[in-house]
């Protein structure tokens, strides 16, 4: 039972366009909403997180919206380059120290 | 790379035989995972541990065991491979509660079973 949803499943942007992913929740005690960033061949690795008490959070050219009251939240990528050219996976914390991730996103960004 | 190490980083074995793959870290971290990584689902939570011989299952535990007997390694066993447990297995590492959300992953292990 996937309890982080996220879409699209894949996404196809221009150099400099602001590729957006989005993910919704269901289970209000989530405490952490991380989101992960892979590159082929290689393990996932943490980019940006946010609480829920916070509406937006960023970190260079990502930026994470949160919606606790539409349980939704999405990570915004300005001025992307194609060194972006990745998988993201949103996620999010529960009790018990564990993460359940979303199903990701590939992303690819064009020269 | 948080000294995070998964062996084998590849294998193949046929339906039936046992499977152990294993994580080691360098770090004392506390906490330490195993995920699978399959098109369309993400990343799945198998087994975790908060603990020397402490563990715990995760949402996709049926067809696994775990052990934990020293701080720096935590093992997965498939005790009998089946198909559907082709997939490449991830371990990662937190160092402490409330910070879990940040974990750092191993390289992976490419299991395919045939």
């Amino acid at each position: 039972q996937q309890q982080v949803k996220q879409s699209p499943q894949s996404l196809i942007v221009q150099k400099g366009g602001i590729p957006i992913i989005n993910c919704a929740y269901e289970n209000t005690a989530f405490d952490y909403f991380p989101w992960y960033q892979q590159f082929p061949g290689k393990g996932p690795a943490l980019l940006i997180a946010i609480r829920p008490d916070v509406s937006e959070k960023k970190e260079g050219r990502f930026t994470i919206s949160f919606n606790k009251s539409a349980k939704q939240f999405s990570l915004h990528i300005m001025d992307s380059q194609p060194g972006d050219s990745a998988t993201y996976f949103c996620a999010a914390e529960t009790s018990g120290s564990r993460l359940t991730f979303g199903e990701g996103t590939q992303l690819t960004v064009n020269p | 790379d948080a000294g995070i190490t998964q062996s084998p980083r590849h294998k193949v074995t046929e339906t039936g035989t046992p499977v152990t793959l294993r994580c080691h870290q360098t770090e004392n971290h506390r906490y330490m995972y195993w995920y699978r990584q399959d098109p369309g689902h993400g990343l799945r939570l198998i087994h975790y541990s908060y603990g020397v011989k402490d563990t715990d299952k995760g949402e996709v535990s049926d067809g696994y065991s775990v052990s934990r007997s020293k701080t720096e390694d935590f093992l997965l066993t498939l005790e009998s491979a089946t198909s559907s447990q082709t997939s490449v297995y991830f371990c990662a590492i937190s160092w402490a509660e409330g910070r879990s959300y940040e974990q750092y992953f191993g390289p992976g292990t490419r299991l395919t079973v045939t």
